[in-house]
């Protein structure tokens, strides 16, 4: 069975520019969670999707980021425009079920912004 | 605000040693905690603790929670150097939260 894979796994732009980050959950997990983290931080919490909706997004930092999930497969996170201080590793995750269900982590996309 | 604290930050061991990993939250509706291993990339799931003083156990590794004094430890007896690994506390409750991570390090 595939795991959760995220794409791309590297990638650099220059401040200002957009980029858009995918992740493929485990088939038949409805959960699918984003995380990040920043500068060697410890890695914080983004936003939960129970199928296609937000269930949580209180992790967003701001509105320069849009997550998106239609039809509940894949998901992508927008950054637009990115900032210096957008750089960092983010991953996804996703579950069977909420809470009591372990996660199951993607690589990571390490965003590295210039 | 939901906080996950861990301790030490970072530990340096030999093989055969025992370590204990520190985890202490202050989480509104907490629900559950997690302990992860992350080598290389991503966070691999070690165990899920919803009860207090219940021991979780995997081989050497094995882990209890404290639900009255708000923390949990996770065990690594006989340590190999394929321990060597950031241990990651995560907490389920108003929203998921993670600790800085133990970077354990187990030399020959």
């Amino acid at each position: 069975e595939a795991g959760v894979t995220q794409f791309p796994s590297h990638s650099v732009i220059e401040k200002g520019q957009t980029v858009t980050l995918r992740c493929d959950p485990i088939s038949g997990h409805d959960n699918l969670y984003w995380y990040r983290r920043v500068m060697g931080k410890e890695i914080k919490f983004l936003l939960h999707f129970v199928k296609e909706s937000k269930q949580d997004e209180s992790g967003m930092p701001n509105n320069r980021f849009l997550a998106e999930r239609t039809g509940g497969t894949y998901s992508t996170l927008k950054v637009q425009p990115a900032e210096l201080e957008d750089s960092g590793v983010y991953f996804c995750a996703s579950s069977l079920g909420t809470p009591l269900y372990e996660q199951y982590f993607g690589p990571g996309t390490r965003l590295t912004v210039t | 605000e939901d906080k996950v604290v861990q301790s030490p930050l970072s530990l340096v061991v030999h093989e055969g040693d025992t370590v204990t990993l520190n985890c202490s939250y202050e989480v509104t509706n907490f629900r559950s905690l997690l302990w992860y291993k992350q080598e290389k990339k991503a966070p691999t799931f070690l165990f899920m603790l919803t009860s207090s003083g219940i021991e979780k156990k995997s081989g050497r590794l094995s882990s209890i929670l404290d639900k009255k004094e708000l923390f949990s430890i996770l065990n690594i007896t006989a340590t190999q150097t394929g321990d060597s690994a950031i241990y990651l506390c995560e907490t389920s409750g108003s929203r998921l939260t993670f600790g800085e991570g133990t970077q354990l390090t187990v030399n020959p």
